[in-house]
């Protein structure tokens, strides 16, 4: 079946400007993560929701970080104001239940000039 | 606060040699243990996870629980082994789960 898809693949953006990326789910998994890869730092977890609400948010970096999830379904985050060292692939995954195997999107690399 | 480290960034080796990628973690509880990998151009996906105690593609992880370690082998290096490795661990007693990184070792396996 299709995996978790992720859009756009590559977004190009200037400082101070605001992004949005996209995940999309497999159907049915009721958890969904929002991961950053970034050179330097690795892998770091971001925000998880289960259903629509988000009960852990603590790896958002700062304010300008938001997400949302709506239906149980497709989420977005939200980068208000980019700056130069939010550039990284931010990777989506998502699970059948909250402990179960995490299967990941192809991410979305950005680049904030 | 939970820590995964792997000391090598890069791991250099021949097919058909043996290979070990370390991984040492920090963990107050019962942690999930699991190793990630990435090949060029795909997306990142699960290799193991120590509750399977399974062997794909010929790797193996054994949990040691003293050490506070999870390494990942395999006897006999293939150039398709090539690809790039996270560990990772889960906290699940808090009713949800999300996954602490290494910051991944890069496993070159050359002819």
């Amino acid at each position: 079946g299709a995996g978790v898809s992720q859009s756009p693949s590559n977004k190009v953006t200037e400082k101070g400007k605001d992004v949005e990326l996209r995940c999309d789910p497999i159907s049915g998994h009721t958890a969904l993560y929002w991961y950053r890869q970034s050179l330097g730092q690795g892998l770091e977890f971001l925000i998880y929701f289960q259903g629509n609400s988000a009960p852990d948010k603590s790896g958002l970096p700062s304010d300008r970080f938001s997400a949302e999830r709506t239906g149980g379904s497709v989420s977005t985050l939200t980068i208000q104001r980019t700056q130069q060292e939010d550039s990284a692939v931010y990777l989506c995954a998502s699970s059948p239940d909250w402990a179960d195997t995490q299967y990941f999107g192809p991410g979305t690399r950005l680049t904030v000039l | 606060a939970q820590r995964v480290t792997q000391p090598e960034k890069l791991l250099s080796v021949f097919k058909g040699a043996p290979v070990e990628l370390k991984c040492n973690y920090s963990y107050s509880g019962s942690p999930e243990l699991f190793w990630y990998v990435q090949y060029s151009r795909q997306r990142l996906q699960l290799l193991l996870r120590h509750i399977s105690r399974e062997s794909i593609k010929g790797f193996t992880a054994d949990l040691n629980k003293g050490e506070t370690s999870f390494h990942l082998k395999k006897p006999f290096a293939q150039e398709e082994d090539s690809a790039m490795y996270y560990c990772a661990l889960t906290n699940s007693n808090s009713g949800y789960s999300t996954l602490t990184f290494g910051k991944g070792t890069m496993l070159l396996v050359s002819p």
